[in-house]
């Protein structure tokens, strides 16, 4: 069974840019949620969807978006890049939501110059 | 809202000696309860998880957990260190009320070293 797959790895934006993160969730899981990993803050919820619905969101500003699909990719966009959001983004799928654990993809690494 | 401690940011170990992390939380009720480890590079893998009944959980890689109430804690162990098991360890807890659709709260992690 194929795991958790984020594209990109790893990208270089400038401040002002926008990105877009893509996720695969493993096959059946339909909830899919994001993190931001810092070494300053940790691990940061941003959001969680399930069937193409948000059902949850994170305390960050509103240019961090993101969306899912009837066939459960996510993607979240970044919008007006800042430096500050230079960080390892966690993409991780379960059934349904996150009471039996998470499944988390090896993340995408945005560096913002 | 819910919160995580981990007490230690690094511990050292050698070799075939017992681990024990530690993992502190705050929160009204019975949280829901994970470690997860993180090698570098890498994301997150589940280790084990509580929510309810025996309080001693078993995960992979020979790691167990044990859930104290009236300590709020639920700290990792295993009796018999790898080398391979250097890596960060994160304590996170969920919101039950939430009906599992609420985000993971975790600790800072801790960084786990291996002797020789």
């Amino acid at each position: 069974k194929a795991g958790v797959t984020q594209t990109p790895r790893y990208l270089i934006k400038t401040r002002g840019q926008q990105v877009t993160l893509s996720c695969s969730p493993i096959s059946g899981h339909r909830s899919v949620s994001w993190y931001q990993q810092t070494p300053g803050q940790g691990l940061q919820f941003l959001f969680e969807y399930f069937s193409e619905t948000q059902r949850n969101k994170g305390n960050f500003p509103g240019r961090f978006s993101g969306r899912q699909f009837s066939n459960s990719r996510s993607e979240m966009n970044v919008s007006t890049l800042e430096l500050g959001d230079s960080a390892l983004y966690l993409c991780a799928s379960s059934f349904r939501d996150s009471s039996g654990g998470l499944f988390f993809g090896e993340g995408s690494r945005l560096t913002v110059l | 809202a819910q919160s995580v401690t981990q007490p230690d940011i690094h511990i050292t170990v050698s070799e075939g000696a017992s681990l024990e992390l530690r993992c502190n939380y705050s929160y009204g009720a019975t949280p829901y309860l994970f470690w997860y480890v993180q090698s570098p590079g890498q994301g997150l893998q589940l280790l084990l998880k509580y929510f309810s009944g025996d309080t001693l959980v078993q995960g992979i890689k020979g790691f167990e957990a044990e859930f104290k109430r009236s300590q709020s804690s639920f700290n990792l162990r295993k009796p018999s260190v790898h080398w391979s098991d250097a890596a960060e360890y994160f304590c996170a807890v969920g919101d039950p009320s939430g009906g599992g659709a609420d985000g993971l709260t975790f600790g800072k992690g801790t960084h786990l070293i291996i002797q020789p």
